[in-house]
């Protein structure tokens, strides 16, 4: 079945880094568009970034622009996404989904930025 | 990007049904029919109902439709169903090849 699996969330500190991943199977992941989507504890979603689907355009939005990176690797059905410059208000849910009407998503991976 | 604009909540009792508007700008929601709905409860992942304005994925009630007039994208429930109450969400592709969420609208199902 599709599913789309996100991991790599943490609690981590202030100022560092972070990759997360999200493992897709049940579909051709090379001949796709992804998202990555996240919600903040107790608010709404927020659109992060989308890349094409060999991975040549990619997409952020404003606040996201400079530390965050999105990035897929066909090879291992994989999408990842690194954060830089971790803040307490990335504190969040990160989901992944599929193509342009995010039509299957993953169950998310909690990141909590604190110190 | 600002968000688009959702009331914050919607009411209604079983069997009515109800409207959740969605409001943007010309660069975004009216420029375009790339618009999607997604219904989210709690704890959970969303999941999409509505997509491209007025299409529904396979495996969504029909009592789920959505419209668009100019800057505004509407979701309509029909015949509610207390399995209905849940948060939701609108998002628009924009000008700017980015994409952009409304703030959400908590449905009670009175």
């Amino acid at each position: 079945q599709l599913q789309l699996v996100e991991s790599g969330g943490g609690v981590v500190q202030p100022g560092r880094s972070l990759r997360l991943s999200c493992v897709a199977s049940g579909f051709s992941f090379g001949s796709y568009l992804m998202h990555w989507v996240r919600q903040a504890p107790g608010k709404g979603l927020e659109w992060v970034a989308v890349i094409s689907y060999d991975g040549n355009s990619k997409y952020y939005a404003d606040s996201m622009k400079g530390r965050f990176t999105i990035s897929r690797d066909n090879s291992k059905n994989t999408l990842y996404l690194q954060v830089d410059s971790l803040s307490p208000e990335d504190t969040a849910i990160y989901y992944c989904a599929r193509r342009g009407s995010m039509d299957v998503w993953g169950n998310g991976t909690t990141v909590t930025v604190s110190s | 990007q600002s968000a688009l604009t959702q009331p914050a909540s919607v009411s209604g009792s079983p069997g009515q049904s109800i409207t959740i508007s969605c409001t943007g700008t010309s660069s975004d929601v009216g420029g375009y029919n790339y618009v999607s709905w997604y219904q989210q409860h709690p704890g959970k992942a969303p999941k999409l109902m509505i997509y491209e304005v007025s299409n529904r994925p396979s495996g969504v009630s029909n009592r789920f439709s959505g419209s668009k007039s100019g800057n505004t994208a509407s979701l309509t429930i029909s015949g509610l169903q207390t399995e209905d109450e849940a948060d939701y969400y609108c998002i628009s592709y924009t000008s700017t090849y980015t994409r952009v969420f409304g703030g959400g609208t908590k449905l009670t199902v009175l």
